[in-house]
């Protein structure tokens, strides 16, 4: 069975530092894989999506992920925070055999001035 | 532009009552989802549309039944409401079937937040 581990509910920086929100995914087969973004009081909005084509992907508004399969993460970066990036962020897993796709629990970035 | 859009923002209601929310996605999407989105638990799907008339349970179908009568519009439809149905519900479309509905991505709508009294 597929599933998203997220570490850290809340994570902090300040403004300028490089963002780094963690992602583990378990699936048996390779995964497809996904960072959202959801902003006060909206749905999601895919950030990007792994499909193996490359392992670094990049995203927008400056983040990007790279999928380590021997660490089964996809940790997600952007070098330089800013205070527009204050979200609430999830991973999400399908494996390609069927409907669903399994999402994390969440992570919510705050950024300091 | 996409869209899908979610008929109330906000929505109060009294328990037992039998609730109504409405999803329209203008892509011309086969799939439509409906899910629970609770502080610490992520998005858990409640009910998936893959055609018109055509549903699969979730993983928290309980208390809930879908409605797809029409390729845009995708109703879920809480029979009796419970105080433990208060929570934001996500309306969501994807393109693609099989592994081709695995690697596209959803498109979400801005969610409904539902208080049951």
């Amino acid at each position: 069975a597929q599933s998203v581990t997220q570490l850290g509910s809340h994570v902090s920086v300040s403004e300028g530092a490089l963002v780094l929100l963690r992602c583990n995914y378990s699936s048996s087969v390779p995964p497809y894989l996904f960072w959202y973004v959801q902003y006060p009081n909206q749905g999601l909005q895919l950030l990007l999506k792994y499909t193996s084509a490359a392992t670094l992907v990049k995203g927008i508004n400056g983040f990007e992920a790279e999928f380590k399969k021997s660490e089964t993460s996809f940790h997600l970066t952007k070098p330089s925070a800013h205070m527009s990036d204050a979200a609430e962020y999830f991973c999400a897993v399908s494996d390609g055999g069927g409907f669903k796709t399994i999402f994390g629990a969440g992570t919510r970035l705050f950024v300091k001035a | 532009d996409v869209k899908v859009t979610q008929s109330s923002r906000y929505l109060v209601k009294r328990t037992g009552e039998k609730v109504f929310l409405e999803c329209v996605q203008d892509m011309d999407h086969e799939n439509m989802f409906w899910y629970r989105q609770d502080p610490g638990l992520g998005l858990r799907l409640i009910y998936f549309s893959y055609d018109v008339k055509m549903k699969e349970k979730g993983d928290i179908p309980e208390g809930y039944s879908v409605s797809r009568e029409k390729k845009e519009r995708f109703s879920l439809i809480l029979e009796s409401a419970s105080t433990n149905q208060t929570s934001m519900y996500l309306c969501a479309s994807a393109r693609g079937q099989g592994e081709a509905l695995s690697n596209q991505p959803q498109h979400f709508g801005d969610g409904t937040r539902l208080s049951i009294l």
